[in-house]
């Protein structure tokens, strides 16, 4: 089975902080996703990567970034963390016809 | 633009009831559909998906959704739920072979004992 490994499982940093959330897939798969999930707002896309060094900004790309210098992990960035961006983040990879796997998620918290 | 809607915020059910969940999709050609499932605290978990052929689609966990065209659904099925199936369910449609997911914003199922 792939696996999607996301390194936090909860995070605590403070507003100003940059804060970088890693993912790791196993399977090779060329696409890789990063979406926030909020109450009432159900899955929201903020930025994705169809092969290495590209990406492409999702439905809420402000305030955030990413890095893609291997296949196997894609980086999402908060450049200057804010209270707003409390928030689960789910990282997702795919090959084409696989749908979806997913991480187990990392919620964060900016204080 | 794709549009899903789960119009169905939170469903209870007692267990061993059978379950439906509704989903209908707004999309221009035919698309491809996905059913998946969050248990509190974890990422989505694939239940099932359709790309095209047989309009009835079997999952994992003894899930089944049914494709109809005529009225733009995707509905989940389960003939009798068991308390290990309360979580939140996502239905998610995809226009080019499992790239560029929208989702629903999900139904939460609970299970009465």
């Amino acid at each position: 089975d792939v696996k999607v490994t996301q390194s936090s499982r909860y995070l605590v940093k403070r507003t100003g902080e940059k804060v970088f959330l890693e993912c790791v897939q196993d399977m090779d798969h060329e696409n890789m996703f990063w979406y926030r999930q909020d109450p009432g707002l159900g899955l929201r896309l903020i930025y994705f990567s169809y092969d290495v060094k590209m990406k492409e900004k999702g439905d809420i790309p402000e305030g955030y970034s990413v890095s893609r210098e291997k296949k196997e992990r894609f980086s999402l960035i908060l450049e200057s963390a804010s209270t707003n961006q409390t928030s689960m983040y789910l990282c997702a990879s795919s090959f084409q016809g696989s749908g979806y796997t997913f991480g187990s998620g990392t919620r964060l918290t900016v204080v | 633009a794709q549009s899903v809607t789960q119009p169905d915020i939170h469903i209870t059910v007692s267990e061993g009831a059978s379950l439906e969940l509704r989903c209908n999709y707004s999309y221009g050609a035919t698309p491809y559909l996905f059913w998946y499932v969050q248990s509190p605290g974890q990422g989505l978990q694939l239940l099932l998906k359709y790309f095209s052929g047989d309009t009835l689609v079997q999952g994992i966990k003894g899930f089944e959704a049914e494709f109809k065209r005529s009225q733009s659904s995707f509905n989940l099925r389960k003939p009798s739920v068991h308390w290990s199936d309360a979580a939140e369910y996502f239905c998610a449609v995809s226009r080019n072979y499992g790239q560029n997911f929208v989702f629903g914003p999900g139904t939460r199922l609970s299970v009465l004992p």
